[in-house]
């Protein structure tokens, strides 16, 4: 039973395509977020969700359109893919945002 | 000043080594902080929450200096298996988390 899932786990596409990634999590958390890990391994987060509602949006391009169709559910959908989205995503949720998150095993994302 | 600051190493140290790492919050107000562990093209795992009376898991030490607003991890007996990035994680509230960019152990034969 895989806690928190994403799919796709890799995804290799040209630049100025649209890509979604999904994540799913049966912890029956209420929090939920996105993660982006660069080539320098540095974690910074994206987006935060709770209850389904948006809750932190990190400077992050409009470009990215995180979507919450339920509490287990954080989609991410990303227009006009540039060659500087290349990372790798992570989904993760939490009980609260004070308690520990779990993070889905991410998406490569390749822009070619 | 980053919001959360660590050395990023690498610490290179045979096994049984004892190892410490430090992590510093900007934040006064943060709750939660935590560690994760990191291995090499996978994803986070929480190793152990940090409370203020300290806590121990086994061969992992943690604690919490508020005064001094750092964190630190103490690795005991070190293991082969104990390879990976240890990330320093505050939450400052507001559902906010900042993660730090994380210090690199290798554990030597």
């Amino acid at each position: 039973d895989t806690a928190v899932s994403q799919t796709p786990k890799y995804l290799v596409t040209q630049m100025g395509n649209d890509k979604s990634i999904k994540c799913e999590q049966n912890l029956g958390h209420d929090t939920m977020y996105w993660y982006k890990q660069d080539s320098k391994k540095f974690l910074k987060i994206m987006f935060s969700y709770n209850n389904k509602e948006l809750i932190i949006n990190e400077t992050v391009p409009n470009r990215f359109s995180p979507k919450s169709p339920d509490k287990a559910h954080l989609n991410l959908h990303i227009n006009s893919l540039e060659l500087g989205d290349s990372a790798v995503y992570f989904c993760a949720s939490s009980r609260d945002p004070n308690q520990p998150q779990h993070f889905g095993d991410g998406t490569r994302l390749s822009i070619l | 000043r980053k919001e959360v600051e660590q050395d990023p190493g690498p610490f290179n140290v045979p096994e049984g080594a004892t190892v410490a790492f430090n992590c510093t919050y900007s934040n006064s107000a943060s709750q939660s902080f935590f560690w994760y562990r990191q291995d090499c093209r996978k994803e986070p795992k929480l190793l152990m929450s940090v409370y203020s009376s300290g806590n121990e898991d086994g061969r992992f030490t943690a604690q919490l200096n508020r005064a001094s607003q750092y964190i630190s991890l103490l690795i005991r007996d070190s293991k082969l298996s104990d390879s990976a990035t240890y990330l320093c994680v505050s939450s400052p509230g507001g559902f906010k988390t900042i993660f730090g960019a994380g210090t690199r152990l290798f554990v030597k034969a």
